[in-house]
């Protein structure tokens, strides 16, 4: 089951423009990734936000997280095309069986236009 | 440039047979995953190792899946029999871990399972 979920699904915009990505989970967690999938590869991790971090910035890359309202958002500033593909949010959450799991939202498929 | 390895990379396959995927973790990482995506369920974990010790397999179906660490360089994921809603992308993942936590995981670039 996925605990995170991805707003929107699908996002266009021009290059140049800023990118925003929603998260929502829905209990309480350890830490927050956001992690990128060019189509046909692998995941690749972009960055991890603690549980009792507020915002965090690599690069162009702007992650916010409220655990408040259990979302949080990922800004990619001045997007470029390369910048096209799928972002995923995964939450880190301790389990039952007295270890820590990472579960994938659905993802927001971006493509950004030349 | 260390990363994780998959092999194959592409498996078309009738159903019935046996199915088997490799992974190579990043030397040193203690925590291996096994991962399915799909367009309609998305990426389910399958399989999660620590040590080599299956710490939870909840997500597989155990009728026909199994996954085991045989060495800390080798991963395996097998099916036996295949289906054909088997048919997806298979990924293996490694991480350094050193905290109850999760931290980075790295990917690897996936096996692309087809079952006619």
């Amino acid at each position: 089951s996925q605990q995170g979920e991805e707003d929107p699904q699908a996002l266009s915009i021009q290059e140049g423009e800023n990118a925003t990505m929603n998260c929502s989970y829905k209990t309480s967690i350890n830490n927050l990734q956001w992690y990128r999938q060019n189509s046909g590869r692998g995941l690749v991790h972009l960055i991890l936000i603690r549980s009792n971090e507020r915002e965090k910035h690599s690069g162009r890359l702007r992650v916010t997280l409220d655990t408040s309202k259990k979302s949080s958002s990922l800004l990619i500033t001045a997007s470029r095309a390369a910048d096209t593909a799928s972002y995923f949010c995964a939450t880190d959450s301790l389990f039952s069986g007295g270890y820590n799991k990472l579960i994938f939202g659905a993802g927001t498929r971006l493509a950004v236009h030349p | 440039d260390a990363r994780v390895t998959q092999t194959p990379r592409h498996k078309v396959t009738e159903m019935g047979q046996e199915v088997t995927m490799r992974c190579q973790p990043i030397l040193g990482h203690n925590t291996v995953f096994w991962y399915r995506q799909t367009m309609m369920q998305g990426l389910e974990l399958l399989a999660y190792f620590r040590n080599r010790a299956p710490l939870d397999d909840s997500g597989m179906p155990k009728d026909r899946f199994s996954a085991e660490m045989p060495d800390a360089t080798l991963a395996t994921l097998k099916i036996q029999p295949s289906e054909p809603r088997d048919s997806a992308v298979y990924f293996c993942a490694s991480e350094a871990r050193l905290a109850t936590s999760t931290d980075t995981q790295y990917f690897g670039p996936g096996t692309r399972l087809t079952v006619l």
